[in-house]
């Protein structure tokens, strides 16, 4: 069974770079049969999909965050990263890192336990 | 990008009466339609995908059924640890624009 930690600041200021890390135990991110994404919760609202990455490198961003987002992998860690620059106060949200079999007919099973991240100066 | 309704808001149910949660998509997703739990503080869990597979580990009380853009999760006999919000999710695009809906929160009656 795979298991995700997310881990980062819990306060970034705005206009700042948020960075988020997600350490992955039970799966390889060298492996072809896992994709990697990061998903945000506004506080009291819903899920909203930030990126995707696949073991290739291959990425897939929302297109409402692309211009300000990189999700990346560092393999020898076996972690996946998260960027979002030039953040806001609306960039406040719990940022959830997760992980889908490559199986096209299922979606993201395994999700992280959660980083709160509040933009404040 | 494919909006994902749910109805109701809020859902009032007794212990051990059924539950009837309802999703409805902008456009035809086919079956690439999951449904999540979330309890407060918590990440969401999967109950279903496909429509209508339930993921490893989830009671038989849960069942999801629809295709194209409208969809249903049941929960036959509620127990105490049902009472949750519940989100729908589309994966049908590719490249990937998943989206969710916005949730049903299931109370006691």
């Amino acid at each position: 069974q795979v298991h995700l930690q997310g881990s980062g600041p819990g306060l970034v200021k705005p206009s700042e770079t948020l960075s988020l890390i997600c350490t992955v135990s039970g799966g390889s991110l060298s492996s072809s049969n896992y994709y990697w994404g990061w998903f945000r919760q506004v506080p009291g609202k819903g899920l909203e999909w930030i990126a995707s990455i696949y073991f290739s490198g291959t990425t897939y961003y929302n297109p409402s965050l692309q211009s300000r987002v990189t999700i990346s992998l560092d393999t020898s860690k076996n972690q996946f990263s998260l960027r979002l620059s030039s953040v806001t106060a609306a960039d406040t949200a719990v940022y959830y890192c997760a992980s889908k079999d490559y199986d096209i007919l299922t979606t993201y099973k395994y999700w992280g336990q959660g980083t709160l991240v509040t933009v404040s100066s | 990008e494919v909006v994902m309704t749910q109805s109701p808001a809020t859902l009032f149910v007794s212990p051990g009466e059924r539950a009837t949660l309802s999703c409805r998509a902008s456009q035809s997703v086919g079956s690439n339609l999951a449904w999540y739990q979330q309890k407060p503080g918590q990440a969401p869990r999967l109950l279903v995908y496909g429509a209508s597979t339930r993921a490893t580990g989830i009671p038989a009380r849960f069942s999801g059924s629809g295709s194209g853009t409208e969809f249903t999760l049941t929960i036959s006999s509620l127990q105490s640890e049902d009472f949750a919000l519940y989100y729908c999710h589309q994966y049908y695009n590719w490249p990937p624009m998943y989206t969710f809906g916005q949730g049903t929160k299931l109370e006691i009656k």
